[in-house]
C-alpha cells in the first residue's frame, strides 16, 4: 500500500498568480498521476508524473499551464500557472504500486478569487 | 479507448434495504475494475477491487460487486444500507493492455440512504 500527503491542503490565490501543489508518497511507486476535481464532480486525469522525463498530459492540458515534476520516484509537484476562476477546484496527486491498486492523496482545495 | 459509465446521478434507498449502484464499462481487453467512495470534503477511499477471479468482490463496510463479462457490467452492491453509506462513488476501469496507466473514472453516484 502506499499513504500520500499533499501540501498545502487548501489555499485561496488570486487570479494571474501561480500555485505548486506538492505530493509525497511514504514508498516507492511505479506511477504517480494528478487529477483535478470539481466539488461534486467526477475524476479528470491531468498528467501522468513522469520520473526524470517531462511528464504525459491528456487532451485539453497543456505543460504551459500546468508544469509538473518528479524528480524522484516519492515525489511530484503540479504548478497550476496564471491561474483564473475557472481553476477553482481540488487536485489529487495519485500513484499506483504492482499491485494494480491506485492510491490516493487528501486533495488540494483551490480557491482562484 | 477506456470509458465508464455511471447511469445514474442519484440513487436513494431506506435504511436497512439493499442498495445497487450501476456501472457499465468499455475497454480493449479485460478490465480492471474499481470503486472507490468519497465522503463530504474527505478524499478518496478504496472499497474494492476486480483484477481477475471469482465474479463476486467483497470489499470493505460490507460492500460487494459482481463482474459480469458479458453485460460489461460491475455493479456495486450491499445487502443491508446504512445511513453511514450515504456518499458520493465512483466506479474506475483501467485496460489491462495499459496496466501502467491512471485509472478513468465515472462520473459518480450519490447515494442517499434515509432513516
Amino acid at each position: 500500500s502506499a499513504v500520500i500527503s499533499q501540501k498545502p491542503s487548501r489555499d485561496i490565490c488570486q487570479r494571474g498568480t501561480s500555485l505548486t501543489i506538492q505530493c509525497q508518497v511514504d514508498s516507492q511507486v511505479t506511477m504517480m498521476f494528478w487529477y483535478r476535481q470539481q466539488p461534486g464532480q467526477s475524476l479528470t486525469l491531468i498528467a501522468t508524473a513522469n520520473q526524470g522525463s517531462e511528464a504525459t498530459y491528456e487532451s485539453g492540458f497543456v505543460i504551459d499551464k500546468f508544469p509538473i515534476s518528479r524528480p524522484n520516484l516519492t515525489f511530484s509537484t503540479l504548478t497550476v500557472s496564471n491561474m483564473s476562476p475557472e481553476d477553482s477546484s481540488i487536485y489529487l496527486c495519485s500513484a499506483s504500486t504492482h499491485d494494480y491498486e491506485q492510491y490516493f492523496g487528501p486533495g488540494t482545495r483551490l480557491t482562484v478569487t | 479507448a477506456q470509458s465508464v459509465a455511471q447511469p445514474e446521478d442519484q440513487v436513494n434507498v431506506a435504511e436497512g434495504n439493499p442498495l445497487t449502484v450501476k456501472c457499465t464499462y468499455s475497454v480493449s481487453g479485460n478490465p480492471y475494475l474499481f470503486w472507490y467512495v468519497q465522503y463530504p470534503n474527505r478524499g478518496l477511499q478504496f472499497l474494492l477491487k476486480y483484477i481477475t477471479g471469482d465474479n463476486l468482490v467483497k470489499g470493505s463496510y460490507g460492500f460487494e460487486a459482481e463482474f459480469n463479462k458479458s453485460q460489461t457490467s460491475f455493479h456495486l452492491k450491499k445487502p443491508s444500507a446504512l445511513v453511514s453509506d450515504s456518499a458520493l462513488y465512483f466506479c474506475a476501469v483501467r485496460d489491462s493492455y495499459q496496466a501502467g496507466t491512471a485509472l478513468i473514472f465515472g462520473k459518480g453516484t450519490t447515494l442517499s440512504v434515509s432513516s
